[in-house]
């Protein structure tokens, strides 16, 4: 039972524009949302987050939306650059009684094209 | 940067021997954790930490065991390893922090050790 899903393996933009990477979950118990971003041959890089008592935050061009009545959170990048391009993991934290696990979804590959 | 080192970041080796993962962090945060990933499974956690010789298992724990004796090192042990054990290994830290009822935990990653079992 996948609790945490990015539906789309992969996503191609142009430089410049926006690029939207989606994320559903399943466990209502969720109460954190993270965003991390992966080079190949490198760890996941911590990108931005979301509590759930919050339905939006920003980073430089990087937002979260969290909707928890859709249990729906996306990640907006404003402008895309080629530099972006790399694997984006979406995670989710039930809190301090799950001592902290996160569940990952299994990824959107970016590309944004010059 | 999260002061976290692995080791090896590279090992090959055999079906049935054993094999053991380091990873080091200099941060002295109270919580590690250890995940594989593989293609179109994203991240999964397979044991984690949340103290000294406090460890506990994560979904996909069969065929590995750890060991935490000092905070700053986790160890991932594959008693013997199997081929379906290849994958990219991933250590990770977190502080555990709190903002009132909501959790606000953090986890940081170290750079990762590709397994090879033949």
């Amino acid at each position: 039972d996948q609790q945490v899903k990015q539906n789309s393996p992969s996503l191609s933009v142009q430089e410049g524009r926006i690029s939207i990477l989606n994320c559903d979950y399943t466990n209502s118990m969720f109460d954190y949302f993270l965003w991390y971003k992966k080079y190949p041959a490198e760890g996941p890089t911590f990108l931005i987050s979301i509590s759930s008592i919050k339905d939006k935050n920003e980073d430089g061009r990087f937002t979260v939306f969290l909707n928890k009545s859709a249990k729906h959170l996306s990640l907006h990048i404003v402008p895309s650059q080629p530099g972006d391009s790399a694997v984006y993991f979406c995670a989710a934290s039930a809190g301090g009684g799950s001592n902290y696990k996160l569940t990952f979804g299994k990824g959107t590959l970016l590309t944004v094209n010059p | 940067d999260a002061g976290i080192t692995q080791s090896p970041r590279h090992k090959v080796t055999e079906t049935g021997t054993p094999v053991t993962l380091r990873c080091h962090q200099t941060e002295n945060h109270r919580y590690m954790y250890w995940y594989r990933q593989d293609p179109g499974h994203g991240l999964r956690l397979i044991h984690y930490s949340y103290g000294v010789k406090d460890t506990d298992k994560g979904e996909v724990s069969d065929g590995y065991s750890v060991s935490r004796s000092k905070t700053e090192d986790f160890l991932l042990t594959l008693e013997s390893a199997t081929s379906s054990q290849t994958s990219v290994y991933f250590c990770a830290i977190s502080e555990s922090g709190t903002s009132g009822d909501q959790s606000t935990d953090t986890q940081y990653f170290g750079p990762g050790t590709r397994l090879t079992v033949l």
